[in-house]
């Protein structure tokens, strides 16, 4: 079975600064998708970036970007500039290829900002 | 872009009665949907997963006949919780799936039982 981990439960990082946050995971699949999502104090789950594995080249998206390393089973979130409306729970999640695949969760971690 | 609703977002009933949470996916189809319970300040907890046209697939240690799940047409989920209890009370989130790699997630239903 696939497991995902997250073993910091909070951060915290100065407004503007950069932070990054951890992310492993176990399986035996050499082809899947790796995702970090946001949930702000709504509740709302948001997509920040997805990695899809059969790619070397690290995903970005404007101030977020990863750094997957395959073999290590290592999926980070680097925040850059961070902003206040960062502050969220931050969750890493695994997904099989495959139409109607479920997602896997790690247990997420809490980011604050400071300002 | 792609939208899933959930109603009501936030239902309060009495402890022996039976609550049901609809998804529904705006400007998709979904064989597939899936229910979540998540605590606070901790993950999403896969309940089930919904197929549109079948009996729907529980994880380990979720009650099914606690937890009805239907899945009446390709952009409605239902989930009713049966004689409710206080432990029952919990966020409850769905999704539902568009292509390979992108899973659009309800805002959530909150869920209190006196």
């Amino acid at each position: 079975a696939q497991t995902v981990t997250q073993s910091q439960p909070e951060m915290s990082v100065q407004e503007a600064e950069t932070v990054t946050l951890s992310c492993t995971y176990d399986t035996s699949e050499s082809d899947y998708y790796l995702f970090w999502y946001k949930q702000p104090p709504s509740r709302q789950m948001i997509l920040v970036i997805r990695q899809e594995a059969y790619k070397q080249q690290n995903a970005t998206e404007n101030r977020f970007s990863v750094n997957f390393q395959k073999a290590a089973k290592s999926f980070s979130l680097k925040i850059s500039d961070s902003q206040l409306g960062d502050a969220a729970m931050y969750f890493c999640a695994y997904q099989l290829t495959g139409a109607n695949s479920k997602l896997t969760f790690g247990k997420g971690i809490t980011l604050s900002v400071r300002p | 872009g792609a939208v899933v609703s959930q109603h009501p977002s936030w239902v309060i009933c009495k402890s022996g009665t039976s609550v049901k949470i609809e998804c529904r996916s705006l400007d998709f189809q979904a064989t597939t949907m899936f229910w979540y319970r998540q605590f606070p300040k901790q993950s999403l907890m896969l309940m089930a997963t919904s197929n549109e046209g079948s009996k729907a697939t529980y994880e380990q240690g979720v009650e099914k006949d606690k937890f009805l799940i239907n899945h009446a047409s390709l952009t409605l989920s239902t989930l009713t919780v049966t004689s409710a209890h206080p432990e029952d009370s919990s966020f409850y989130i769905c999704s539902a799936p568009r292509g390979v790699d992108t899973q659009y997630f309800g805002p959530g239903t909150r869920l209190t039982v006196l």
